[in-house]
């Protein structure tokens, strides 16, 4: 079945770092592609997107292009802050069915 | 506008009790989700509905049950608890198709069974 494999954290960084979070996904058909941030103590709430191949999805910084050849969505931030600590999540979806990766839990000390 | 929100935010149960979580939306959102989220796993999709009087169920329904009467209020029922329900539960919204609008995410309720 379709699902969404994303790198183990927890990942530490200091600040001002590069970040990669990897993901990548298996779909039958031609999914939409999600990146989800979970501060503490709150709800998910979308951080970009793409939904179709080649789409690049960007926000406060952060960026993923979607490579239908690589299966791949991975997110990336030129320079953290500590304000970006956080439990980022990576999904797919197809209509009426949405995956999610486990979570990768991001710390930015300064 | 307060978006979705859900209560209560924290609940013991004990094995066999009942209870419903509460879960309204003010966005007029025609979708509506609830997952959710064991420790160290994503999210799980337990029913969603795509309208008032349309449920579906999703990947992980067994032990749940749900009604949507009106565009704003989807409760999830937990008739007989049992402790491999312990988890987090969050409620969604969005306003279009499940495949590409955003979702909007509830703060949780974090529900153990003991």
């Amino acid at each position: 079945g379709d699902s969404v494999t994303q790198m183990e954290g927890p990942v530490t960084l200091s600040e001002e770092a590069f970040l990669t979070i990897n993901c990548t996904y298996t779909a039958t058909g031609y999914p939409s592609l999600f990146w989800y941030v979970q501060y503490p103590g709150e709800g998910l709430q979308l951080l970009l997107k793409a939904t179709k191949a080649d789409d690049k999805g960007s926000n406060k910084g952060f960026e993923a292009t979607y490579r239908k050849e690589t299966t791949s969505f991975h997110l990336e931030k030129g320079s953290v802050q500590v304000s970006d600590s956080a439990v980022y999540f990576c999904a797919l979806s197809i209509i009426n069915d949405m995956r999610f990766g486990a979570g990768t839990r991001l710390t930015v000390k300064p | 506008n307060a978006g979705v929100t859900q209560t209560p935010k924290f609940r013991i149960l004990k094995i066999g009790q009942s209870m419903t979580l509460q879960c309204t939306q003010d966005m007029n959102h025609n979708y509506m989700y609830w997952y959710r989220q064991d420790p160290g796993m994503g999210l799980k999709l337990i029913y969603y509905s795509v309208g008032a009087g349309i449920t579906d169920k999703g990947e992980v329904p067994n032990g749940y049950n749900v009604s949507r009467s009106t565009t704003e209020d989807f409760p999830l029922r937990l008739e007989l608890a049992a402790p491999s329900q312990t988890s987090v539960y969050f409620c969604a919204s969005s306003d279009g198709q499940h495949g590409t609008d955003t979702q909007y995410f509830g703060p949780g309720t974090r529900l153990t069974v003991l």
